[in-house]
């Protein structure tokens, strides 16, 4: 069966240090992957996309890295900020289906 | 980014009740849109895609008669929960795309909070 996986318990870092988070698929073959940040009671907010055919993205305080032969994608954030903290979703898009498919969301939480 | 509202952000209804929640992208034109829904800790699940002008299509086991879409125009789809149950309690979101071509970004809405007594 198809699975986006991303680690369901919360990731406490100290303000400062980079935050890795981590999605994990099988039975896909993403052309496009996407992270998205969730506050409390509110919708997605879209922050990197990369594609198939590229292995790094930065945006900022952002990278992403897609390893389709790991089927994985790392996400991380440098000199995290108390600010940081959210739900961060992965998604992606299946080839020949234009909807997204999210993982579960990992939270994240910087501790001053 | 562009945006998207959506109206209301909370609703309270009894059961048996129909509800209308209304998604506007505000700044650009949603040729195409989402409706997803969250329950607690848990990921959003796409419900339907919606085409402007089109039927929408619907989630393997989303049931089409209960969950009314209608994309009327480029900026704006709502979703009518008929004959709403305590189950149907849920946190609705709407997403917009340009084209909802694969990869294109979506931008969503705020969520509306459904709760059914």
């Amino acid at each position: 069966s198809q699975k986006i996986e991303q680690n369901s318990e919360a990731l406490n870092i100290q303000e400062g240090k980079t935050a890795t988070l981590t999605c994990n698929y099988t039975n896909y073959s993403p052309a496009y992957l996407q992270w998205y940040r969730q506050d409390p009671g509110r919708g997605p907010v879209f922050l990197l996309l990369i594609r198939e055919n590229e292995k790094e993205k930065r945006k900022e305080r952002l990278k992403v890295t897609f390893d389709t032969t790991l089927k994985q994608s790392l996400f991380h954030i440098t000199a995290s900020q108390p600010a940081d903290s959210a739900t961060y979703l992965c998604a992606l898009t299946d080839t020949g289906r234009r909807a997204l498919t999210f993982g579960s969301g990992t939270r994240l939480q910087v501790q001053p | 980014g562009a945006v998207v509202s959506q109206h209301p952000s909370r609703v309270i209804c009894k059961s048996g009740t129909s509800v209308k929640i209304e998604c506007r992208s505000l700044d650009f034109q949603a040729t195409t849109m989402f409706w997803y829904r969250q329950f607690p800790k848990q990921s959003l699940m796409l419900m339907a895609t919606s085409n402007e002008g089109s039927k929408a299509t619907y989630e393997q086991g989303v049931e089409k008669d209960k969950f009314l879409i209608n994309h009327a125009s480029l900026t704006l789809s709502t979703l009518t929960v008929t004959s709403a149950h305590p189950e149907d309690s849920s946190f609705y979101i709407c997403s917009g795309s340009g084209s909802g071509g694969p990869g294109e970004t979506q931008y969503f809405g705020p969520g509306t909070r459904l709760l059914v007594l």
